[in-house]
């Protein structure tokens, strides 16, 4: 019954590695996010994608790519993994936009990815 | 440049001591604001949106207010189990993305209850 999912829960890799989160919602949502939550708990969106378009893109480094095969999936694959990277990654979904100013742009959260690169 | 700040960053209270989190924010043409709690290990969990100042809402033992410049979270007779970090957003204009917005978090309160 979970409504916002990851995988994997824990990633642990080497500096240079490639690696990908995947994040699946049963929500029936349009919209999937993908935050970056530091260590000092500051929760920043990444990327978002409306109807598998990418909509947002906040000046995020080229080595990560997100992928959305489906409106249920999206998907984060991160090339060339550095240090500064470890991070928690959480995806979210919505029905709607943020700033569509209805309860249908409410936010739900899956669990979150904690990524350490050594 | 729009932001949201939240105060206190950590609050200890005892349990049954009522106290208010503090969410300002600066952003033009508010088009709602959002309260979250995170538990240590867990995503965000949605509380709260408000949408127009004098709104108010309540959950149990929290109840959120909005004003022009600020919102507050009011937590009453509070219990061990309202231990958590209790984040606001707002959605703010994205840097990319005609007329897109992004939500745009506060660095939160982290809000420890003591038995």
């Amino acid at each position: 019954d979970t409504a916002v999912s990851q995988t994997p829960k824990y990633l642990v890799t080497q500096m240079g590695n490639d690696k990908s989160i995947k994040c699946e919602q049963n929500l029936g949502h349009d919209t999937m996010y993908w935050y970056k939550q530091d260590s000092k708990k500051f929760l920043k969106i990444m990327f978002s994608y409306n109807n598998k378009e990418l909509i947002i893109n906040e000046t995020v480094p080229n080595r990560f790519s997100p992928k959305s095969p489906d409106k249920a999936h999206l998907n984060l694959h991160i090339n060339s993994l550095e240090l500064g990277d470890s991070a928690v990654y959480f995806c979210a979904s919505s029905q709607a936009l943020p700033g569509d100013a209805n309860s249908q742009e409410t936010q739900y959260f899956g669990p979150g990815t904690r990524l350490l690169v050594l | 440049e729009d932001q949201v700040t939240q105060s206190p960053e950590a609050l200890r209270l005892q349990e049954g001591e009522s106290s208010s989190l503090n969410c300002s924010y600066t952003v033009s043409g508010l088009r709602g604001l959002f309260w979250y709690r995170q538990d240590p290990g867990k995503g965000p969990e949605f509380l709260f949106t408000l949408y127009s100042a004098g709104e108010e809402k309540e959950k149990e033992r929290l109840k959120a207010t909005l004003t022009k410049k600020e919102s507050f979270l009011h937590i009453t007779a509070p219990k061990p189990e309202d231990s958590a970090t209790y984040l606001c957003a707002v959605p703010q204009r994205g840097n990319s993305g005609a007329g897109s917005y992004q939500l745009t978090f506060g660095k939160g309160t982290k809000l420890s209850v003591i038995p």
